[in-house]
This record gives C-alpha cells, sequence and structure tokens, in this order.
C-alpha cells in the first residue's frame, strides 16, 4: 500500500520557473525522503529529512517537512528540461508502527520542464 | 562502484513460465531490497534482506514469488507460474546500516512483460 499521496499528480512549467510538489502520509515518520525517477529508469535519491527537522537544503532543492500536518513540500528552484522526471516521497517509520526497515513510497508528481 | 546492477534489464515471457531476475548490490551493503513498480504508480515494497535473512515479506509476495540471498551479497527474486497480473518493473535497492539515515540506492529495475 502507497503511504504517501503527492499533489499535484502532473505539473507542468517553463524554464527557469520554480517547481513545487507535495506530499502528504498518514503515520509517524523517523525520515522522509524524496527521489527522483527519468521515466523506464530507476529511483535517485535527492534529499532526506528528518522527523525532528522542518527545512533543509540542496543546490536548487529546497524540501519541508510539517510533521504536525504530516506533510512535506519539494521545492525546485530554476527549473531546467533536465528536471523533467516524476519524483516521489518517501517515508520511513523507523520500525515505529510496525513498518519494519522499508520505505514506503507515495504516487508520485509527474514534472515537465518546458523550454 | 558500480551501483545497483540488476538482470535481465527486460523480460517478456509467456503466462505460466517462471522467471528469475537478479540483484548485485552496492558491495558494502548489508540491506537489500525489492520493490514493484506498475506505470503510474510509486514502488511497492516486497521484500527485504538484512545480509543473507529475509526479514521482511509484503503481502503483496504471494507463494508464487520467492527471493533469496544466498551469502549476504547477491539476491534472485523468482516469480513460478506467471500472470498477467505480474506484469511490472521489478526494483532492487540496497543500503548500508540504518544509523546512516535508511537512504536506499536503486538499481535500473528489470521490466517483467507477461504475455
Amino acid at each position: 500500500s502507497q503511504q504517501g499521496e503527492e499533489d499535484p499528480q502532473a505539473l507542468s512549467i517553463q524554464e527557469g520557473e520554480n517547481a513545487t510538489m507535495n506530499c502528504s502520509y498518514k503515520t509517524s515518520i523517523n525520515n522522509l525522503q524524496w527521489y527522483r525517477q527519468n521515466s523506464g529508469r530507476g529511483l535517485v535519491h535527492l534529499i532526506l529529512i528528518r522527523s525532528n527537522e522542518r527545512e533543509k537544503h540542496s543546490g536548487r532543492l529546497r524540501v519541508t517537512l510539517d510533521t504536525s500536518k504530516k506533510s512535506s513540500s519539494l521545492l525546485i528552484t530554476a527549473s531546467r528540461a533536465a528536471d523533467t522526471a516524476s519524483y516521489f516521497c518517501a517515508t520511513d517509520d523507523g520500525g515505529l508502527t510496525g513498518g519494519g526497515n522499508k520505505l514506503t513510497f507515495g504516487t508520485g508528481t509527474q514534472l515537465k520542464v518546458e523550454l | 562502484d558500480t551501483g545497483v546492477s540488476q538482470d535481465p534489464r527486460h523480460k517478456i515471457t509467456k503466462r505460466g513460465q517462471n522467471v528469475t531476475f537478479r540483484c548485485d548490490p552496492i558491495s558494502e551493503h548489508n540491506r537489500l531490497y525489492w520493490y514493484r513498480q506498475t506505470l503510474g504508480q510509486g514502488p511497492e515494497f516486497l521484500t527485504y534482506f538484512q545480509n543473507e535473512a529475509q526479514l521482511e515479506k509484503s503481502r503483496l509476495l504471494s507463494d508464487r514469488f520467492s527471493a533469496e540471498r544466498p551469502k549476504g551479497s547477491f539476491s534472485t527474486l523468482e516469480i513460478q507460474r506467471t500472470e498477467q497480473g505480474d506484469s511490472a518493473m521489478y526494483l532492487c535497492a540496497s543500503g548500508l546500516d540504518r544509523s546512516s539515515g535508511n537512504t536506499i540506492y536503486f538499481g535500473e529495475g528489470s521490466w517483467l512483460t507477461v504475455v
């Protein structure tokens, strides 16, 4: 079963604009991660934010986490055509709710950056 | 470090046949995961190994599915008596000890088409 749901399901923007994707989840978490997937390829880890952190930056990526609302957002600034991909959030409950050692992925946001 | 490798990348099989996928994780990683992904969905957890021990299995992993990691290095996922509903991409991922944050690294996936 999917833990998280990303919003929007699809996003189309122009190069240079910012892209914001949201993720909502259901259970308590140890950390939340974002992954990127180019069409037909494997997933690539982007960034991890721990449950006691509220914001994290990595290059053009900014992630926020609101554990009270059980939600996270991923902001990609100054987007490029090469950012076109699907983006997934994944939650790790650290075994807190019996989730074991696995990451549970959301349904993804398909981002298209047009020239 | 060559990353996580999966073989074969693509497999077309007739319904009722058995198929086996192989995953070679990053060499120093002791944790290994199998996920399944269908079109437009996020990866769904199938099973998890810590070294050679299979510690967790999803209810998705019916008795037609079996996974092994005999020496704590490579892993195989076998699907017996394949059904059309098994058509999906099978993703393998590996990771280090949880203290590193449970980041996992994916292979490129093995596409299965059951005809």
